[in-house]
């Protein structure tokens, strides 16, 4: 079957520093993959996808790279901000008969940005 | 803009009462969906609903079902809560297709039940 291994949080950084969360997969077949934001209070956004391989993804200075060699797509950031900080998912999709993409998601990473 | 509304943001309940979590989109999406989201654990779907009165088991669907009569509001019902579900609850649409659907998410219901 299919699934999602991101690492566990919480991730907590200073402003400016280096942000990297690792994601890897298992999946049947040829999966799209998905960053979800969750910032308190609200729903998952979209933050970026990459539907295949050496595909990369980009939204608000965060980055991830397709690497189907290495079942990865880990997010990047080079300067984080306070306002980051939230709950990361990533997630790989799936055709269903009746539904279109079908979402797996990780377990999340909290992520914790200091002054 | 695209939105998904869920009726409650907060609720508390009582071990073996029925309990309805309602979820209104007003993008015409054909597919709704329900999740919980527990720590550790991600997001796990429940049901999922492609047209008014269709319906499939997700992952997880002991001890939940659902309604969909209208194509804009999807209703997750458990039928004798127990503790066992309390959790955060999300509910998300999206339109078919082969191609890149987006699911648009709703704010989440946080469930407590005692």
């Amino acid at each position: 079957g299919n699934s999602v291994t991101q690492m566990e949080g919480p991730v907590t950084l200073s402003e400016e520093a280096f942000l990297t969360i690792n994601c890897t997969y298992t999946a049947t077949g040829y999966p799209s993959l998905f960053w979800y934001v969750q910032y308190p209070g609200e729903g998952l956004q979209l933050l970026l996808k990459a539907t295949k391989a050496d595909d990369k993804g980009s939204n608000k200075g965060f980055e991830a790279t397709y690497r189907k060699e290495t079942t990865s797509f880990h997010l990047e950031k080079g300067s984080v901000q306070v306002s980051d900080s939230a709950v990361y998912f990533c997630a790989l999709s799936t055709l269903s008969n009746n539904a279109g993409n079908m979402l797996t998601f990780g377990g999340g990473t909290r992520l914790m940005v200091k002054p | 803009d695209v939105k998904v509304t869920q009726s409650s943001r907060y609720l508390v309940k009582r071990t073996g009462e029925k309990v309805f979590l309602e979820c209104v989109q007003d993008m015409d999406h054909e597919n709704m969906f329900w999740y919980r989201q527990d720590p550790g654990l991600g997001l796990r779907l429940i049901y999922f609903s492609y047209d008014v009165k269709m319906k499939e088991k997700g992952d997880i669907p002991e001890g939940y079902s659902v309604s969909r009569e209208k194509k804009e509001r999807f209703s997750l019902i458990l039928e004798s809560a127990s503790t066992n579900q309390t959790s955060m609850y999300l509910c998300a649409s999206s339109t078919p297709g082969t191609g890149f659907h987006e699911q648009y998410f709703g704010p989440g219901t946080r469930l407590t039940v005692t």
